[in-house]
């Protein structure tokens, strides 16, 4: 069975820190891979979307994707308290929509 | 201003009704989608739809129908035969269907319909 996996948390980082997520998938065939952050009660926003081996960076954010251990991650750089959310990453594993994780918690103490 | 709207934002259905839950885009995406998520759980997908007049069912089909009349609408019945309906619907879009592109197609998110059982 295709999964996405990832660490429930809660992920615990003082204000100005790093955060890292870590997301692992199943699927080799695999193309591309989301991230999401959603707070409590709302619907998922997407941050960042990588697809090729590496480093990805925008502003604050930076995915990383390794095909080769199938093994993907969102580092946020400088944490502050409204990066507290659930993230979700996702994989297109060339199905018909993209496979969810079940979220990593992060929360940023101030 | 380019976006997915659904209503209602809350939804109440006694046992044995079926309601119907909105879905609007208006980004010109061709792929629509709809996800349910219940607490502590992933997203999961119900129904999904490529093109005007054409839906496939997702790995929750049972107990819901859709129909897509327009490009821009994909609404969703949830009726009586689905057993456990309380939980957080989600509509999503993307310029085309996941599973035919790869690289870069983004899927956007509305901001979601919560449906509880009286």
């Amino acid at each position: 069975q295709k999964e996405v996996e990832q660490n429930s948390g809660p992920l615990s980082v003082p204000e100005g820190a790093i955060a890292s997520l870590n997301c692992t998938y199943s699927d080799r065939g695999s193309q591309s891979f989301f991230w999401y952050r959603q707070y409590s009660g709302k619907s998922p926003e997407l941050i960042m979307f990588i697809y090729s081996n590496g480093d990805k960076e925008d502003g604050r954010f930076t995915a990383q994707l390794n095909k080769a251990s199938q093994y993907v991650s969102l580092l946020i750089r400088d944490s502050q308290p409204s990066d507290s959310a659930t993230y979700l990453c996702a994989a297109n594993q060339a199905g018909t929509a993209l496979i969810f994780g079940k979220g990593t918690t992060l929360s940023v103490s101030s | 201003d380019g976006g997915i709207t659904q209503s209602p934002k809350y939804l109440f259905r006694k046992e044995g009704q079926n309601v119907t839950l909105s879905c609007e885009q208006n980004l010109n995406h061709d792929a629509m989608y709809w996800y349910r998520q219940d607490p502590g759980q992933g997203l999961r997908l119900i129904y999904y739809s490529q093109i005007v007049n054409d839906f496939q069912k997702g790995d929750i089909a049972e107990g819901y129908s859709v129909s897509r009349e327009k490009k821009e609408s994909f609404p969703l019945t949830v009726t009586s035969a689905q057993k456990n309906p309380t939980a957080f619907y989600l509509c999503a879009s993307s310029k085309f269907l996941l599973r035919t592109s790869g690289g870069r197609n983004e899927q956007f998110f509305g901001p979601g319909t919560r449906l509880t059982v009286l």
